[in-house]
């Protein structure tokens, strides 16, 4: 079975300050990992994807993630937010069949 | 860039009665899905199809769901005798493949309310 744990249902973070957003997985099978993106009225639009080619996944808008098994970890990164990037972000696992096991999600509030 | 799209945005609905999202997947995606999001929580799988029929479905998927491509564009989930919990968004999405390395593109959702 796959699932996803986010850490934190709400994160402030300042414009420039580093975005950090987690996000563990339990999974029976070598995992399939996704990063999106909810805007307010809008449906989810994809990040990245970690899919076992490389551990440090490059996305849109100047997100990344890195895998990491040993900690069960696929945390989103991001340099220097944007108020651009105010959303709210969910991690996603497949593994089997053509399931996707999304987590609560993260709101993320960019201070000005 | 295609998108998938949802009719109607909101959908407002007395307890009992029945509704029909209706959903149009890009055009040259082969398989279809539905999610829900009940406020608050967790995105949660429905149902995924393909070739005409039901290829997985959760638990929440019982006898009161169905799906429906009723021609070769539009995709419908249709809920029967609706219920306060069935209040939700429900998001439509579509993939290329069916293997866990296509990624769903969503549409923008339907907000369904049931007073």
């Amino acid at each position: 079975a796959q699932s996803v744990t986010q850490l934190g249902s709400h994160v402030s973070v300042s414009e420039g300050a580093l975005v950090l957003l987690r996000c563990n997985y339990s999974s029976s099978v070598p995992p399939y990992l996704f990063w999106y993106v909810q805007y307010p009225n809008q449906g989810l639009q994809l990040l990245l994807k970690y899919t076992s080619a490389a551990t440090l996944v490059k996305g849109i808008n100047g997100f990344e993630a890195e895998f990491k098994k040993s900690e069960t970890s696929f945390h989103l990164t991001k340099p220097s937010a944007h108020m651009s990037d105010a959303a709210e972000y969910f991690c996603a696992v497949s593994g089997s069949g053509n399931q996707f096991y999304f987590g609560t999600g993260t709101s993320l509030t960019v201070i000005p | 860039e295609p998108e998938v799209t949802q009719t109607p945005s909101h959908q407002v609905t007395q307890m009992g009665q029945e509704v029909i999202l209706r959903c149009v997947p890009i055009s040259n995606h082969l398989y279809f899905y539905w999610y829900r999001q009940i406020l608050g929580q967790k995105v949660e799988f429905l149902v995924s199809f393909y070739n005409n029929e039901i290829s997985e479905k959760s638990e929440i998927f019982d006898d009161q769901f169905s799906v429906e491509r009723p021609d070769g564009s539009n995709f419908t989930l249709k809920i029967r005798s609706t219920k306060l919990e069935d209040s939700a968004m429900y998001f439509c999405a579509s993939s290329q493949q069916g293997d866990y390395n296509s990624p769903l593109h969503f549409g923008n959702g339907t907000r369904l309310t049931v007073t």
